[in-house]
């Protein structure tokens, strides 16, 4: 079955750029939409931003001047950059897998595979 | 931005009850609706999408209901190993998806 890894730096400094990669394995990447998520210390799940095979991507607003997602189908991988970070960007983050139901004709997106999670955290 | 709203923010139970969570979002996002689980240390798991379909997999005495704004997530009979906390998320998509607050579940 789909498994996802999470990989990157664990610590990086302040007015930094964290950088992640997600790798796919058991599976193609291509052909499904692909999701960023993550989880300051004690806190609730945040979405970062999604990808599709083809590029397209779509940003929190709140994070969108600060994120970049892009994909590799060649080595079956996406990654992640998020540049400027401070100590609120301190977190574990989350690749995961968004799927497609199409129920009366309608599609339903979620994600329903999730890596284990890397922490990263911002500091000095 | 759609903004997510899940009540209580905590709860305790015992086994064998019947809990359920609601979940409100600030415009109607149709049925777009999923709720996921995460017990300490680990990533989320998916429970229920579509507002009522059942994850493969996941127990059927989790259940979902809801359409629009208001939407719960219902555990029929609790289990001991059901004690985490639980996130839903809306994916209607605009501008992107977004998540409740959470719900932490103790058993008595």
């Amino acid at each position: 079955q789909v498994q996802l890894q999470e990989s990157g730096p664990g610590l990086v400094k302040p007015s930094e750029t964290l950088s992640l990669t997600c790798t796919v394995s058991g599976g193609s990447i291509s052909s499904y939409y692909w999701s960023w998520i993550r989880q300051p210390p004690g806190k609730g799940l945040e979405w970062i931003g999604y990808i599709y095979s083809s590029g397209s991507t779509n940003y929190n607003p709140s994070l969108k001047s600060r994120v970049t997602i892009s994909i590799d189908t060649s080595k079956n991988q996406f990654s992640l950059k998020l540049n400027s970070v401070t100590a609120a960007d301190t977190a574990v983050y989350y690749c995961a897998r968004d799927l497609t139901a199409v129920t009366g004709g309608t599609s339903y997106y979620y994600m329903d595979v999730w890596g284990k999670g890397t922490t990263v955290t911002v500091s000095s | 931005d759609i903004q997510m709203t899940q009540s209580p923010s905590s709860l305790s139970a015992s086994v064998g009850d019947r809990v359920t969570i609601t979940c409100r979002a600030s415009q109607s996002i149709s049925r777009y609706l999923n709720w996921y689980q995460q017990k300490p240390g680990k990533a989320p798991k998916l429970l229920i999408y579509a507002a009522s379909s059942l994850h493969s997999g996941v127990p059927s005495r989790f259940s979902g209901s809801g359409s629009g704004t208001d939407f719960t997530l219902t555990i029929s009979s609790l289990q001991p190993e059901d004690s985490a906390i639980y996130y839903c998320q809306q994916s209607y998509g605009i501008p992107g998806n977004s998540f409740g607050q959470g719900t932490k579940l103790e058993i008595k």
